[in-house]
């Protein structure tokens, strides 16, 4: 089992439409969960990051950590075209410098 | 501007030879390192650096070298390229307890080998 799975989509939505991306993972020891988003030929940049569990909102961007279930979701609110990119989540235990990333969504928000 | 530069944007390589690329931050940061992304293999750690003179092996360390000689600067050494090398390579600094939520990384390196 892998540690962390994304789905690599691609996810094609309409302008307006509400979008929600998840990641799956199997380590019960992570405590800081990411959100990075990644446009074409350029490196990621953070967008949201929730330490332990719970929810977090930032304007049309809401994350969400279920850490029962061992899932994290990003949802994004009336998407625009400037969405489109890949969306990689990421995960750190807090007690060293590894981060594990999951592979990324390419989402595509059509005008 | 701050943040993390890195040159060359692409590179094109023979088998076989070596040439650096070069990472500096100027904010400051403690924490360096050095990625590469692959797709269907997502982004794998190379090497890192937690400050000046201390560095360390992340996932895929063969074939790179790398030294930590001043807070700004982590260059990414290729000693002997090979084709497996081919790849697009991120620097990404933070501040030493930040883990994983205050990375800032370069545009990124796209290196070729031939």
């Amino acid at each position: 089992q892998k540690e962390v799975e994304q789905d690599p989509g691609p996810l094609s939505v309409p302008e307006g439409a509400i979008v929600s991306l998840n990641c799956t993972y199997s380590n019960s020891a992570f405590q800081y969960f990411m959100w990075y988003r990644q446009y074409s030929r350029k490196g990621p940049e953070l967008l949201m990051y929730t330490y332990s569990s719970g929810n977090k909102e930032d304007g049309r961007f809401t994350a969400q950590v279920d850490k029962s279930s061992k899932y994290i979701s990003l949802f994004i609110r009336d998407s625009q075209p400037s969405d489109s990119a890949t969306y990689l989540c990421a995960f750190n235990a807090g007690n060293n410098r590894k981060l594990i990333w999951g592979l990324g969504t390419s989402l595509a928000v059509n005008p | 501007n701050a943040g993390v530069t890195q040159t060359p944007k692409f590179q094109v390589l023979k088998t076989g030879q070596s040439m650096t690329l070069q990472c500096a931050q100027d904010m400051n940061h403690e924490y360096m390192s050095w990625y590469r992304q692959d797709p269907g293999m997502g982004l794998r750690l190379i090497h890192y650096s937690v400050g000046a003179g201390i560095t360390d092996q992340g996932e895929v360390p063969n074939g790179y070298n790398v030294s930590r000689s001043t807070t700004e600067d982590f260059p990414l050494r290729l000693l002997s390229a090979a084709p497996s090398q081919t790849s697009v390579y991120f620097c990404a600094s933070s501040y030493r307890q930040a883990y994983g939520h205050g990375y800032t990384f370069g545009s990124g390196t796209r290196l070729t080998v031939v």
